[in-house]
């Protein structure tokens, strides 16, 4: 069983300061994506990552994949209110025919401070 | 382009009892996976479904079940509830498999 552990569980952190998330696992995945989540709604992807080493910079969100691929971070410059929520990593496993599975971390709840 | 939706939003249901929940895609999405979402476990993937047949299932009891119509809709069934079923049921499609497009879910109480 693919596991994905996320770093650190729960973060609290004033408005303008950076912060960056880890999702580690013993696997390779074929890909990594990272979603946020608000409560009561679902998931909304934010990047997806597919080469070893690849930076992917959304405005101040910068997504790092490992160069093994196990591995991925994001980084958050300024934080502001508006990036509060859950992040979630997630694996891609290519599990055949096309047919891919994610598997999640369990997230990093992110509070920005006003 | 519309996104996922999801019905019903909210349930609540009994112990024993048996629900159905209902997933639209993304119009020319032909993918759709379920999940689970709980406190404790994270998101975890029950099912796939991709032109009407399931191409991929999660580590759950056979009370859990779907199966996908010639639109690409989708049903999960949950029978015989137990309290522990109580969740948010995730709902995501997708044109590759790769990239999934989460619906805002089905919260559902079992009492």
């Amino acid at each position: 069983t693919q596991l994905l552990e996320q770093s650190p569980q729960f973060l609290s952190i004033q408005e303008g300061e950076n912060l960056t998330v880890y999702c580690n696992s013993s696997s390779v995945f074929s890909s990594l994506q990272w979603y946020r989540q608000e409560p009561g709604e679902g998931p909304v992807l934010l990047v997806t990552v597919v080469t070893g080493g690849e930076v992917k910079k959304l405005k101040r969100l910068t997504f790092q994949f490992g160069d093994a691929r196990k591995d991925s971070s994001l980084h958050i410059t300024a934080a502001q209110p508006g990036d509060t929520g859950l992040y979630l990593c997630a694996g891609a496993d290519d599990s055949g025919a096309g047919s891919y599975q994610l598997t999640f971390g369990k997230g990093t709840k992110l509070s920005v401070i006003p | 382009k519309a996104g996922v939706t999801q019905t019903p939003r909210y349930l609540i249901k009994t112990r024993g009892q048996q629900v159905t929940l209902s997933c639209s895609p993304i119009s020319g999405h032909r993918s759709v996976s379920w999940y689970q979402q709980t406190p404790g476990q994270g998101l975890q993937f029950l099912f796939e479904y991709f032109s009407e047949t399931q191409r991929n299932k999660g580590n759950f009891p056979g009370r859990f079940s779907g199966r996908q119509f010639s639109n690409s809709r989708s049903e999960m069934n949950v029978s015989t509830l137990e309290l522990g079923d109580s969740a948010l049921y995730l709902c995501a499609s997708s044109w590759t498999g790769n990239e999934q497009f989460f619906g805002p879910g089905t919260r559902l109480t079992v009492l």
